[in-house]
């Protein structure tokens, strides 16, 4: 059974750094891309970040680049997302996708974490 | 305000069939055949319900179907259960230039 367990969430005030980790199970991790996609409170899905099964390509959307880092440990089975200059539209449920077959799809999705960026 | 353009909410009977939209531009929906479907449950993850446009991923049932014209998408769900209740989205590829996906702002779906 596929699984993708996220950790790492929490309270952080404005301008702070966090770092979700996501933990995944149950399939070949080095032959999938991943992702992370958010989700602000009673709001709709927001793509934040894409990696390639091997690291070499990564891309981000505009709203989050130059601040966050994706990052895969394919020994560990595991996807990370470092967090820098947090803002108060940060605010989400951060989810660890992972990609269907083209990069363009998400077949399997973890319950999420929280992160509240807050003063 | 997000990229994609859905329908706050919808609604049908149950037995009925219910159509949402997802309309976007040529940049994104009407220039890829990369729109995919997602249902969420409240506090749920997002569950995959169709990919490129009219496909049906593993285990989703029949019921669940999906087009395009031009640059609208749409999912029909035909004969409502209650178990359909959810809040839907809409996805497409966005990057000609750049990789970009682009989410719509999402439908509710009642079950009358």
């Amino acid at each position: 059974e596929v699984q993708l367990v996220e950790s790492g969430g929490g309270l952080v005030q404005p301008g702070g750094s966090l770092r979700l980790s996501c933990a995944a199970s149950g399939f070949t991790f080095t032959t999938y891309s991943m992702n992370w996609v958010r989700q602000a409170p009673g709001k709709g899905l927001e793509w934040v970040s894409y990696i390639s099964r091997s690291s070499s390509t990564k891309y981000y959307a505009d709203s989050v680049k130059g601040r966050f880092t994706i990052s895969r440990d394919n020994a560990k089975n595991s996807l990370y997302l470092q967090m820098n200059s947090l803002r108060d539209e940060d605010t989400a449920v951060y989810y660890c996708a992972r990609d269907f077959n083209s990069g363009y799809e998400f077949d399997y999705w973890g319950q999420g974490t929280l992160v509240t960026v807050s003063s | 305000q997000s990229a994609l353009t859905q329908p706050p909410s919808a609604s049908g009977s149950p037995g009925q069939s219910v159509t949402i939209s997802c309309t976007g531009t040529s940049n994104d929906v009407g220039g890829y055949n990369y729109v995919s479907w997602y249902q969420q449950h409240p506090g749920k993850a997002p569950k995959f319900m169709i990919y490129e446009v009219s496909k049906r991923p593993s285990g989703v049932p029949d019921r669940f179907s999906g087009s395009k014209s031009g640059n609208t998408a749409s999912l029909t769900v035909s004969g409502l259960q209650a178990e359909d209740e959810a809040d839907y989205y809409c996805s497409s590829y966005a990057g000609s230039n750049n990789f970009e996906l682009v989410f719509g702002g999402g439908t509710k779906l009642t079950v009358l």
